[in-house]
């Protein structure tokens, strides 16, 4: 079955650090996507960065990276020189090879960032 | 360009109400998406629509009719609203084209509580 796994549910780190939000994916296709959302508190679904499954280098965008590795089925978001806006809820999702079909999304990580 | 629009933002029903959540994109995407949100579950996928004229259920279709009304609105709808259909709802749309293929956009969510 397909499948995203966030095992943090709630990450701590100061301003001005890097943190790396965790997550992890199952499927048997050989094509697919992934993406990661942050959710304000205002709640509104915000796209930061995707990661096509046959591109050779790991995205980023901007302080937002993301660390792909294939073998172990991980899709790692590393925000750089977090700051107090990104406290947030991020989710992990997955596109599976399929024209019109919904992202898969994982659990979330709540992050908060303190001065 | 609005993006994807959702009315109401906000609603409050009462059991066996019956109500219709509006949806409507104007980025010209064939496919469109119901989720829902609920604390700790991330967004799981209730109903969508490929393309025009063709819908298929999801994750959590129980209680729930969608109509894809034209390639631009996608409308869910509540026939008997039941406590357990209180939460955040979402619509998003995507495409195929573009670097970041089927990248979903989300309209602000309607939160709907049924007492």
């Amino acid at each position: 079955a397909q499948k995203i796994t966030q095992t943090q549910p709630g990450m701590f780190v100061q301003e001005k650090e890097a943190v790396t939000l965790d997550c992890t994916y199952d499927t048997s296709d050989p094509s697919y996507g992934l993406f990661w959302y942050k959710q304000p508190s205002s709640g509104e679904m915000i796209f930061l960065i995707y990661q096509g499954s046959y591109d050779q280098q790991n995205a980023t965008e901007g302080r937002y990276s993301l660390n792909f590795q294939k073998a172990r089925k991980s899709a790692n978001l590393v925000i750089s020189a977090s700051q107090l806006g990104d406290s947030a809820m991020y989710f992990c999702a997955m596109r599976p090879n399929q024209a019109g079909t919904a992202l898969i999304f994982g659990k979330g990580t709540t992050l908060s960032v303190s001065s | 360009n609005a993006g994807v629009t959702q009315t109401p933002k906000f609603q409050v029903l009462k059991t066996g109400q019956s109500m219709t959540l509006q949806c409507a994109q104007d980025m010209n995407h064939n496919s469109m998406y119901w989720y829902r949100q609920d604390p700790g579950m991330g967004l799981r996928l209730i109903y969508y629509s490929a393309s025009e004229g063709t819908t298929d259920k999801g994750e959590v279709p129980n209680g729930y009719n969608v109509s894809r009304l034209n390639k631009r609105e996608f409308s869910l709808r509540l026939e008997s609203a039941a406590p357990s259909q209180t939460s955040v709802y979402f619509c998003a749309s995507s495409d195929r084209r573009g670097v970041r293929s089927y990248e979903q956009y989300f309209g602000p969510g309607t939160r709907l509580t049924v007492t």
